[in-house]
């Protein structure tokens, strides 16, 4: 089942912030975060492996909740740059070894950041 | 910047033909993966590749087939064009998908845009 993204879309004024939240109705492994910028393929963020597990990445950061099921994406001070559709990606099944796994992606967030 | 490509860039193909699909890499990565992009539902996995010739569906894989002869290339073919493929494919790879090894994402190439008309 496809992980459920919220907000669909998100309105920001430079400088302001912006979380965007990653649910899943089963067990979460691992949670990847993608952008894509309008026209162009998407670009790996981040991955987290590990429940409670929070990461940085300039002013983007996420955090993973194994027991709740969720990822959220925390955009802080945002920037003109950040504007784009943000993809949590999870792990469909338990993964085989040596076959790895196979990444689901929710439906997408758009992210428009005004100046 | 990884080196993957797909082709063609874009397609126009009829109802009812065959069309193949190309991903070819340079970084001899062992995973390879079709997604295809639709407004509203995002990325949904069509195959995935784990190996030369080791293979195995996604979420959307009906009406799909795909090969992997070379490590380099994955070839997804639509057996038989229907106008709901009309779509934004994507392929990925990744170096290395275990869970412990956190240094890799997948990467994208440009996608292809095919139309079936």
């Amino acid at each position: 089942q496809q992980p459920v993204q919220s907000p669909q879309a998100v309105i920001l004024r430079e400088g302001e912030d912006a979380v965007i939240n990653c649910s899943s109705s089963k067990a979460l492994y691992s949670v990847h975060w993608y952008r894509q910028k309008h026209g162009e393929a998407p670009v790996f963020l981040m991955i987290l492996l590990k429940g409670g597990e929070q990461k940085g990445h300039d002013k983007i950061s996420a955090s993973f909740n194994e027991k709740k099921q969720q990822s959220s994406l925390y955009l802080t001070a945002s920037q003109l740059s950040y504007s784009g559709t943000y993809f949590c990606g999870t792990e469909m099944g338990i993964m085989i070894y040596n076959q790895g796994g196979k990444l689901i992606f929710g439906q997408g967030t758009e992210l428009s950041v005004k100046p | 910047d990884a080196g993957i490509t797909q082709s063609p860039r874009h397609k126009v193909t009829e109802t009812g033909t065959p069309v193949t699909l190309r991903c070819h890499q340079t970084e001899n990565h062992r995973y390879m993966y079709w997604y295809r992009q639709d407004p509203g539902h995002g990325l949904r996995l069509i195959h995935y590749s784990y190996g030369v010739k080791d293979t195995d569906k996604g979420e959307v894989s009906d009406g799909y087939s795909v090969s992997r002869s070379k490590t380099e290339d994955f070839l997804l073919t639509l057996e038989s064009a229907t106008s709901s493929q009309t779509s934004v494919y994507f392929c990925a790879i990744s170096e290395s998908w275990y869970r412990g090894d956190e240094n890799y994402g997948y990467t994208f190439g440009s996608g292809t845009r095919l139309t079936v008309v």
